[in-house]
């Protein structure tokens, strides 16, 4: 599975979107992109995932590049309970997910 | 709330000991997975089992074991506690197995080991 790469942290003001970017320039053309949360120590919380297209939902939307080098996650009006680790997660022919250190997104009020 | 629930939520034990965490899947779900979140390791994949059949295993311990019962509950045994083993272990199911599946996680057991 292609490796990640995320920053860190990340502030948001509460009501402006949140833009978390991830990077897997290695990825392969059969691999999806995937993304979850952790709020807290609470269990990892499925947001979105994607192939090629650009993907949206109730929660979030996910943007891929075309050459599908990296995407970016869009909360579009973040509010207090949205902070979070935040985890992008390149998956292959593989069943387990490889979580890396992921981005810790602060909204603030 | 995802479907997949655990028990207990909460276990204390010394070490030396054993003990069994259990994981129900969501109604419908197959496959069952266990991952282990300890401060220093992050969250890393224990083991996979698919229609109660073992079908991946990450970095389990040889004093881990797992099982998946007929009607789909999974049962995680840790043995020869050590203080290192204090983490959380979540459970997570999915419908099938393959990397289009999505996984749901549950809310996850917390051992401490003393």
């Amino acid at each position: 599975d292609a490796k990640t790469t995320q920053p860190t942290s990340m502030d948001c003001a509460e009501g402006r979107a949140a833009n978390l970017p991830c990077n897997h320039s290695t990825i392969s053309g059969n691999e999806y992109v995937y993304w979850y949360r952790q709020i807290h120590s609470q269990g990892p919380q499925y947001i979105i995932h994607g192939l090629k297209n650009n993907e949206t939902n109730e929660m979030a939307s996910l943007i891929i590049t075309e050459d599908r080098k990296s995407s970016t996650l869009i909360l579009p009006h973040a509010t207090l309970r949205d902070t979070a680790v935040y985890y992008c997660i390149v998956r292959g022919n593989t069943d387990k997910l490889i979580f890396g250190t992921g981005t810790r997104l602060q909204v603030f009020p | 709330d995802s479907g997949v629930t655990q028990t207990p939520k909460h276990l204390i034990t010394a070490t030396g000991q054993r003990v069994t965490l259990r994981c129900s899947p969501r109604s419908g779900d197959l496959s069952v997975y266990w991952y282990q979140q300890s401060l220093d390791q992050g969250l890393q994949f224990l083991i996979q089992y698919y229609n109660g059949e073992e079908r991946a295993k990450g970095n389990i311990l040889e004093r881990f074991s797992a099982q998946q019962f007929p009607d789909l509950h999974s049962e995680l045994n840790l043995s020869s506690l050590e203080l290192g083993d204090s983490a959380l272990y979540f459970c997570a199911s999915s419908v099938a197995s393959g990397m289009q599946e999505t996984q749901y996680f549950g809310p996850g057991t917390r051992l401490l080991v003393l």
